[in-house]
C-alpha cells in the first residue's frame, strides 16, 4: 500500500512570495489532514477535510493561507503571501476513520528568506 | 481545551538502557492517546495508540506506554534501547469536536543513544 504522498520536499523561497504544496493521501482514506511544524515543536493541525469539504480552519491563517480538495481526493495548500515565521515543515496526513491512525506523509521543509 | 506536555525536551541514553519518555495530557473526557516516532526528515510513524480497555498497550519496535487515568499521564518505555531508536518522540491526544477529530501534539523529546 502506498503511502501518503507529498510534493515538493524541500522549498525556499523570499518573503511576500506565493508557495503551494501538494498532498496525495492513502486510497480510500476520506479525511486529510495539513500540520504545521515549527522547528522544536510539535505539529499543529491548520486545517482538516473529510472529503472535499472543510471539518476544521480554525487554527488556519486565512489572511494567507488556502487549502482545497477538489474531488475529494488531492489537496493543495498554498501561501501567498509567505512571511519569515512561515518557514516549517508542512505535514499532510490521512485517516480512513475518524479515531483511527492519522498516517503522516515525510513533509515538505520551507524556508522563508 | 485539549494540551500535551512532555517535560522532557532532550533525553541521553547508553545503548542496551532502559527508556521511559513522559507525558502528562488535559483533557476533560476519556483521551485518545498516541505516541508518534519522527526521524530527521521523516513523516511522524505512529508507536502505539489507546483508545480504551487494557491501560498497559503494546507498540511496534519492542514500545509500550502505559495510560495512568489518575495522573493523566501516557508515559512511553522501552527495556532495551537500540542506537535505532535515536530520534524526535511525540506524545499527542486526539480530541472529538463537533464532528472533527484533531490531534494535539506535545513538543516532543528528542532522544540520543549514545554506544
Amino acid at each position: 500500500e502506498a503511502g501518503v504522498a507529498q510534493s515538493p520536499r524541500y522549498k525556499i523561497i523570499e518573503k511576500r512570495q506565493s508557495v503551494a504544496f501538494w498532498c496525495n493521501p492513502i486510497s480510500g482514506h476520506a479525511t486529510l489532514y495539513w500540520y504545521q511544524q515549527i522547528l522544536g515543536q510539535g505539529p499543529k493541525l491548520l486545517i482538516q477535510f473529510q472529503n472535499n469539504g472543510v471539518v476544521d480552519d480554525s487554527q488556519l491563517p486565512k489572511d494567507r493561507f488556502s487549502a482545497e480538495r477538489l474531488k475529494g481526493v488531492d489537496s493543495t495548500l498554498k501561501i501567498q503571501p509567505a512571511k519569515l515565521e512561515d518557514s516549517a515543515v508542512y505535514l499532510c496526513a490521512s485517516t480512513q476513520h475518524g479515531y483511527n491512525e492519522q498516517f503522516f506523509g515525510p513533509g515538505t521543509r520551507l524556508t522563508v528568506l | 481545551a485539549q494540551s500535551v506536555t512532555q517535560p522532557d525536551i532532550h533525553i541521553t541514553v547508553s545503548e542496551g538502557a532502559s527508556l521511559e519518555l513522559r507525558c502528562n495530557y488535559s483533557y476533560g473526557a476519556t483521551p485518545y492517546l498516541f505516541w508518534y516516532v519522527q526521524s530527521p526528515g521523516q513523516g511522524l510513524q505512529l508507536l502505539l495508540k489507546y483508545f480504551s480497555g487494557d491501560t498497559l498497550v503494546q507498540g511496534i519496535k519492542g514500545f509500550e506506554a502505559e495510560f495512568k487515568r489518575s495522573q493523566s499521564s501516557f508515559n512511553l518505555r522501552k527495556p532495551s534501547v537500540h542506537w535505532s531508536d535515536a530520534a524526535e518522540y511525540f506524545c499527542a491526544v486526539g480530541a472529538i469536536q463537533t464532528g472533527a477529530n484533531n490531534l494535539f501534539f506535545g513538543t516532543g523529546t528528542r532522544l540520543t543513544v549514545i554506544p
